[in-house]
């Protein structure tokens, strides 16, 4: 079963600053697609970014990017110019075919 | 607005019930996903359908069931409720492309007294 880890249950970053979350997963499929969705106080999940396994080009999004490392099975998410807005728990998602499992989350608490 | 609905938005209840949580998916999506959120904690995947069938199945207990029906709309429901039921429940539809992404309702807030 593919698994996916967020090794931060917590995060904080400096308003205007550069965060960097972290997730792995484990897998043994080489295509498959990879997710990150935040979770305000509201509870709505919203889609921040997502990357095909197959591209090797990373995805950006505005101020959220990925790096995707293929091989060392590492799809961490970059937050550049944080605002307070963006403030809530980020999941990684991991979707192969139907099935599509998450990460436990990091929570990020923005100081401003 | 994700085009997902979800109701009842919230469910008071007691232990050892039974309810039925809906989920009607975007317009045109197939595919509806369910998935457990209790207090603090990740996303549980519960169960995946497909156009009426089911198509995956995670860690869903046996006192949980659910169907997709031939309007696409889809049922949980959750019998002989324990206290550790209490959560945030999730439903999620799909689009058939490949790379489609998961637009998600607003949840039901279960809580079991």
């Amino acid at each position: 079963a593919q698994t996916v880890t967020q090794s931060q249950p917590e995060m904080s970053v400096q308003e205007a600053e550069t965060v960097t979350l972290s997730c792995t997963y484990d897998t043994s499929e080489s295509d498959y697609y990879l997710f990150w969705y935040k979770q305000p106080p509201s509870r709505q999940m919203i889609l921040v970014i997502r990357q095909e396994a197959y591209k090797q080009q990373n995805a950006t999004e505005n101020r959220f990017s990925v790096n995707f490392q293929k091989a060392a099975k590492s799809f961490s998410l970059k937050i550049s110019d944080s605002q307070l807005g963006d403030a809530a728990m980020y999941f990684c998602a991991y979707r192969l075919s139907n099935d599509m499992r998450f990460g436990a989350g990091t929570r990020l608490t923005v100081k401003p | 607005d994700s085009g997902v609905t979800q109701t009842p938005k919230h469910l008071i209840t007691a232990t050892g019930q039974r309810v039925t949580l809906r989920c009607s998916p975007r317009s045109g999506d197939l595919s509806v996903y369910w998935y457990q959120q209790s207090l603090d904690q990740g996303l549980q995947f519960l169960i995946q359908y497909y156009n009426g069938e089911e198509r995956a199945k995670g860690n869903i207990l046996e006192r949980f069931s659910a169907q997709q029906f031939p309007d696409l709309h889809s049922e949980l429901n959750l019998s002989s409720l324990e206290l550790g039921d209490s959560a945030l429940y999730f439903c999620a539809s799909r689009g058939q492309g490949a790379n489609e992404k998961l637009f998600f309702g607003s949840g039901t807030q279960l809580s079991v007294l």
